[in-house]
């Protein structure tokens, strides 16, 4: 079955406490980003890569870093996390070009303490 | 970038009830997709649909890109259509996979 995984889908840390976002899909798709949502700003995208060690930033990519060493996973890295950081993240995918359909991990919700 | 917006921002139905989203863009796109955000937080991908109609169940959709809008119907609602639904667009202009997403349209329907 085609789709995106994320993990965890849930997750509560402590200010300053290093944590990694893991996202991965199967069908080979050259495009993935990550988006966060928060209540009346929607959806923003952070950070995204078009191919294997392509990556650059979006919207909002302070405090948080990304990694394409493979083509099928793509970690969302924060270093030092901070309340500010607290949302409901996704991943997503698609091929590069036109007409191509973007595919969505299930969420991970973060909470910062 | 692009604008995307969606109407309306709520909406109360009651449960058979049909209704109709709308989502207007500001340029030219390759790219429709409606979701639906259940209560977990899940985005559920309901269509990928840059221009024409398509059904799928009590749900379909129509874009009309020259136009620069989208509709999404759904007819007999039920308690578990509720949500929030978000229109997402990428521009014609783009070949970069990323999303420009609408506000979304919370919709709750009462049993």
């Amino acid at each position: 079955e085609a789709q995106v995984t994320q993990n965890p889908r849930y997750l509560i840390t402590v200010t300053g406490k290093k944590l990694t976002v893991t996202c991965s899909q199967n069908m080979n798709h050259e495009y993935m980003s990550w988006y966060r949502q928060d209540p009346g700003l929607g959806l923003r995208q952070i950070y995204y890569s078009m191919n294997v060690e392509v990556t650059d930033k979006g919207d909002v990519p302070e405090g948080y870093k990304v990694s394409r060493k493979e083509k099928r996973n793509f970690p969302l890295i924060l270093e030092s996390p901070s309340p500010n950081q607290t949302s409901l993240y996704f991943c997503a995918s698609s091929f590069m070009g036109m007409n191509t359909e973007a595919f969505f991990g299930q969420g991970t919700r973060l909470t910062v303490v | 970038g692009i604008q995307v917006e969606q109407s309306p921002p709520d909406l109360i139905l009651q449960e058979g009830a049909n209704s109709t989203l709308r989502c207007n863009f500001s340029d030219s796109v390759n790219n429709l997709q409606w979701f639906h955000q259940n209560p977990w937080g899940q985005l559920i991908n309901l269509f990928y649909i840059p221009s024409g109609t398509k059904q799928n169940g009590r749900l379909s959709a129509t874009t009309v890109a020259t136009e620069r809008y989208s509709l999404l119907y759904i007819s007999s609602s039920q308690t578990t259509d509720s949500g929030v639904y978000f229109c997402a667009v990428k521009p014609a202009s783009s070949t970069l996979g990323r999303l420009y997403f609408g506000r979304g349209t919370q919709l709750t329907v009462w049993p």
